[in-house]
């Protein structure tokens, strides 16, 4: 079983829409949690980070479930410029090693 | 306003063959890694480096070799190449302890096909 694990998609939604991704790790002692936003064939960048008390930047909302040990990503509001992968990474100590979940698709449409 | 530099960027083997891939980063920082990226496989962090002279493995060593004898290079070796590691490489560089903020920055990647 993969460290972190998301649903790769491809999520299709209309332009307006909401919608929101989840994904779950393996690892109780992780510490910290990110969301990073990957375009076709480039580098992935840091989106933001996830808060215990969750956290909005803009459209964007991250929520974090120690609990459950899962992570999720709300967008709201879809434009076509979200088109793009959007990775869960996990800080699995404080080590600096950081496990990227498999990603998720995302595609807006007009 | 280099960042992260990875040489080369595309690259074509035969099996058996080695090479290396160098990562510079001009940031000074102390964390750097090596992930490959296939499809629908998302990035798997092949090892990493905490500093100058260290070296860990990550989820996918196997095949892979690195060294990390300057702080601002980190060297991804395949002794012999395999059709399995062709691959996209990417390599990344963070802050260190007490900094550590969880943002990576990535170099554009290297596209190593094993024929």
């Amino acid at each position: 079983r993969k460290e972190v694990e998301q649903d790769p998609g491809p999520f299709n939604v209309p332009e307006g829409a909401t919608v929101a991704f989840n994904c779950t790790y393996s690892n109780s002692a992780s510490q910290s949690f990110f969301w990073y936003r990957q375009d076709c064939r480039k580098e992935p960048k840091l989106l933001m980070s996830v808060y215990s008390s969750g956290n909005e930047d803009g459209r964007f909302t991250a929520q974090l479930n120690r609990a459950s040990q899962y992570i999720s990503l709300l967008i709201r509001d879809s434009k076509l410029s979200d088109s793009a992968t959007y990775l869960c990474v996990v800080n699995t100590g404080n080590t600096g090693k950081l496990i990227f979940g498999q990603g998720t698709t995302l595609q807006v449409k007009p | 306003n280099a960042g992260v530099t990875q040489t080369p960027k595309f690259r074509v083997l035969k099996t058996g063959q080695s090479m290396t891939l160098l990562c510079a980063q001009d940031m000074n920082h102390e964390y750097m890694y090596w992930y490959r990226q296939d499809p629908g496989m998302g990035l798997r962090l092949i090892h990493y480096s905490v500093g100058e002279g260290t070296t860990a493995k990550g989820e996918v060593p196997d095949g892979y070799n690195v060294s990390r004898l300057k702080k601002q290079n980190f060297l991804l070796g395949l002794e012999s190449a395999a059709p399995s590691q062709t691959s996209v490489y990417f390599c990344a560089s963070s802050q260190g302890p007490g900094l550590f903020t969880g943002e990576l920055f990535f170099g554009e990647g290297s596209r190593l096909t094993v024929l």
